[in-house]
């Protein structure tokens, strides 16, 4: 069963912010909210992740919704090379007991000039 | 972030012949590795989890004897396709865990196998 729903596509226009959603409404108190990206013939690559505070980095930002059953990823002024697909993963966080990442189809954002 | 490196970026090679593609963890130790799958349009498939100094764990479906993952140190996994055929063509993807318990993937390789 997947654990993440994501839109299959979002357009975004360059220098907007782009705002990726994520629902995820049978989380565990343990799991975390991974973002990854995988640009076109390459490997995927780490944003963010978070447990439920909000999170910002020089990537992205992610807000969690207080009941963690939502999320979204926010990309404060996108450019033409974010686009690509972007996964929303949870899982079980802390150590090396931690899960594997499971992914799912994705969104795939396009920026346009 | 953590740099992994995977090497060969592409190979083409005869059917029936082995290919061996190494994932390293350059600026990390990493006791986890993974290897994952990627057919055209689709998303990322867990191949198998691979642990260093111990056996792999294989997902359902990966013959454990055709695709040989050796993780001998905690910098270096490597999968070996053995006697490969056309439909092991794919781009195939390594990524390591670091202590804080996020993976970084490594750059994928292109097998292609006439």
């Amino acid at each position: 069963d997947a654990k993440t729903t994501q839109p299959t596509s979002m357009d975004c226009a360059e220098g907007r912010a782009a705002n990726l959603p994520c629902n995820h409404s049978t989380i565990s108190g343990n799991e975390y909210v991974y973002w990854y990206r995988q640009i076109h013939s390459q490997g995927p690559q780490y944003i963010i992740h978070g447990l439920k505070n909000n999170e910002t980095n020089e990537m992205a930002s992610l807000i969690i919704t207080e009941d963690r059953k939502s999320s979204t990823l926010i990309l404060p002024h996108a450019t033409l090379r974010d686009t690509a697909v972007y996964y929303c993963i949870v899982r079980v966080g802390g150590g090396n007991a931690g899960d594997m990442l499971t992914f799912g189809g994705g969104t795939r954002l396009m920026v346009k000039p | 972030g953590a740099v992994v490196s995977q090497h060969p970026s592409w190979v083409i090679c005869k059917s029936g012949t082995s290919v061996k593609i190494e994932c390293r963890s350059l600026d990390f130790q990493a006791t986890t590795m993974f290897w994952y799958r990627q057919f055209p349009k689709q998303s990322l498939m867990l191949m198998a989890t691979s642990n260093e100094g111990s056996k792999a764990t294989y997902e359902q479906g990966v013959e454990k004897d055709k695709f040989l993952i050796n993780h001998a140190s905690l910098t270096l996994s490597t999968l070996t396709v053995t006697s490969a055929h056309p439909e092991d063509s794919s781009f195939y993807i390594c990524s390591a865990r670091d202590r804080r318990d996020t993976q970084y993937f490594g750059p994928g390789t292109r097998l292609t196998v006439l």
